[in-house]
């Protein structure tokens, strides 16, 4: 049971690079978010799909744009990378809307941008 | 505007020590949530709770909605639980409005 997978680990882009970060679950969960961390900040919000077809902005969505391709995938693209979007994305899922359900992470990718 | 405030921001303790870390909150929740975020980056949930209290091992989580707070309890630490916690609270959109953490540091 492999949880929440995220691919790549690590990647580095030049400015200007476009790249998609990939997020599968097998829980078989309706709901998947993308979140960044950076250095003393909390957790960020960047796109979420509370069902299989939605999606929807979250605290932090310019530069980025998200595919729920079906129940088990939700992928995050990053069209003209710029150094502001080096960070660490994580793709987590739950049950239903997080507010009220256990939410499973992904081990993150590690995003560095020149 | 939904914030979560956490203290401390760092935490050195020696091992054996019960450990408190305090989360608070500025708006009605349906759950707040505590998680783990090992050293090595991976993130787990350690608890979801809307009233009163949980215990899983040696670890405790309480809340009190009137005061809108709620604290994570250690006891008997162990450098094993050398880690980020992170709490978190429902946000308006039915997702989660993070504290930046803090970092708990147990020596042997």
């Amino acid at each position: 049971n492999a949880g929440v997978t995220q691919t790549p680990k690590f990647q580095v882009l030049k400015t200007g690079q476009s790249m998609t970060l990939q997020c599968a679950q097998d829980m078989n969960h309706n709901s998947m978010y993308w979140y960044r961390q950076d250095p003393g900040m909390g957790l960020r919000l960047i796109y979420y799909s509370a069902s299989e077809g939605t999606t929807d902005k979250g605290e932090v969505p310019n530069g980025y744009n998200v595919s729920r391709l079906n129940k088990r995938e939700f992928s995050l693209r990053l069209e003209s990378a710029a150094p502001s979007q080096t960070s660490v994305y994580f793709c987590a899922s739950s049950a239903g809307l997080v507010a009220k359900n256990i939410q499973y992470f992904g081990a993150g990718t590690r995003l560095s941008v020149l | 505007k939904n914030e979560v405030e956490q203290s401390p921001q760092n935490l050195t303790a020696q091992e054996g020590e019960f450990i408190t870390i305090n989360c608070s909150y500025s708006v009605g929740i349906s759950a707040l949530h505590w998680l783990q975020q090992h050293p090595g980056g991976g993130i787990v949930s350690l608890f979801m709770l809307s009233s009163g209290k949980k215990k899983h091992g040696r670890l405790i989580a309480t809340i009190n909605i009137q005061e809108k707070h709620s604290s994570l309890h250690i006891t008997a630490s162990h450098p094993r639980d050398s880690a980020v916690y992170i709490c978190a609270n429902g946000g308006s959109q039915g997702n989660l409005i993070f504290g930046k953490g803090t970092k708990l540091s147990v020596k042997p």
